[in-house]
Order: C-alpha cells, then structure tokens, then sequence
C-alpha cells in the first residue's frame, strides 16, 4: 500500500527557477489537495480539485499552478521561485463526507528558496 | 487571518499528568478533525467530530465538539512519552478543504 507518494523529499531552487512537486495515489480517490505547513501557521490550502479534469484555488494560490490530468496524479508547480515559497509542502487525497470523511497525507517535501 | 487558534502552541509536562488543548473559531464547521504529526511525516488523522456536543474516546484521548459547533478540545489522561508529537485541529470548510489551526507541539518527559 504506497498511498499518497510526494517526489522529491527534498529541493533547494534559486529564487526564479521552476519546478514540479509530484504527488500520485493509488486509492482512487477523487479528491485531492495541496497544503504547505510554515512554523506558527498550521497548513494552509494551497489548491485543491474534486476530480480528474477539475481544480480550484484555495487560501494561498498566488505563485502555483496546479492540473489534474488523471485521477491518480495532482502535481504542483512553482513558475517562478521565491524566498517566500520555502516551506514544507504536503499533498492529500481523501474520499468521504462529514464522519466518514477521511484525508490522507504524503511525507511532504522540503523545499528552499535561495 | 487564522480562522482557528490552538491554545496553548507549546506544552511539555511530566509523564502521568493529564492535559487539555483548545481549538476555538468565530465560525460555525460541519466537522472538525484532529490530527497528529511526528517529525518529517505528514499529518495523520486521529479522529472527526461531527455533531454539536459530541464526544469520542480514543484509549487516553478524549476529542469533544462544542455545542455551537465552533470549538472543540482534546484531553490526554495519564500523558505517555509516546504521545509527543504535533497535534493539530482543522475545521471542515466543504468539498474537502480544511482550515488549519497552528498546531500544538507536545512534549511528554519521562
């Protein structure tokens, strides 16, 4: 049982370089999210989406963009990047509603904005 | 704005002692979850909290939901070293999207 699967553990980019966060699921699952954790702030929504073909920003879009091709990947990615995007990225798949509703998280990746 | 605070952000007592941590907002959510964290891993659910009042038990935890359905606290009786982690709360804002609240770290010393 791989799970959520987040590539690569870790990633030091100069402050204009792109790059891709990957995340795969084999769960099946239609939803999916991106968060990233700072000291003191708890996890905040990056963008999410219910479905394959289907995505939608969350509280701190600016600067990622994010698609949903297959049910299976959600891969976000940095256009441009910048001191302020070091943090600790996590992405989610989750099936359920209320009580039954049920997120599972990758191991998350380190990244540094030099 | 943090639509969810935790209080307190930092506790560390003595194995055997009992704790409580808080998770307050001015809005109303249609589940609230708690979660625990260790170290270079991510958030692992503990338990959902659904209907006004309720209380659920897990071994030592106690999770309960406020009336209103806007706060919701967790106990530890007889604190384990095992318990040392980060533990967060995160409130149901619909189609999946959480709101975090900025976690509390514990630490339980032997």
């Amino acid at each position: 049982n791989a799970g959520v699967t987040q590539t690569p553990k870790f990633q030091v980019l100069k402050t204009g370089q792109s790059m891709t966060l990957q995340c795969a699921q084999d769960m099946n699952h239609e939803y999916m999210s991106w968060y990233r954790q700072d000291p003191g702030m708890g996890l905040r929504l990056i963008h999410y989406s219910v479905g394959a073909g289907i995505t939608d920003q969350g509280e701190v879009p600016n600067g990622y963009n994010v698609s949903r091709s297959t049910t299976e990947d959600f891969p976000l990615r940095l256009l441009s990047a910048a001191p302020s995007q070091t943090s600790v990225y996590f992405c989610a798949s989750s099936y359920g509603q209320g009580a039954n509703e049920k997120l599972f998280f990758g191991s998350g990746t380190q990244l540094s904005v030099l | 704005t943090q639509l969810l605070e935790q209080s307190p952000q930092f506790l560390s007592i003595q194995e055997g002692e009992n704790l409580t941590v808080y998770c307050n907002s001015s809005s109303v959510f249609s589940s609230l979850q708690w979660y625990r964290q260790e170290p270079g891993e991510g958030p692992v659910l503990l338990v959902t909290v659904v209907t006004g009042g309720e209380v659920k038990k897990l071994k030592r935890l106690t999770f309960q939901f406020g009336d209103a359905r806007k706060d919701s606290s967790l106990h530890i009786t007889a604190a384990q070293p095992g318990d040392t982690g980060l533990y967060l709360c995160a409130g149901n804002q619909g189609a999946q999207k959480l709101v975090f609240g900025q976690g509390t770290r514990l630490t339980i010393n032997p």
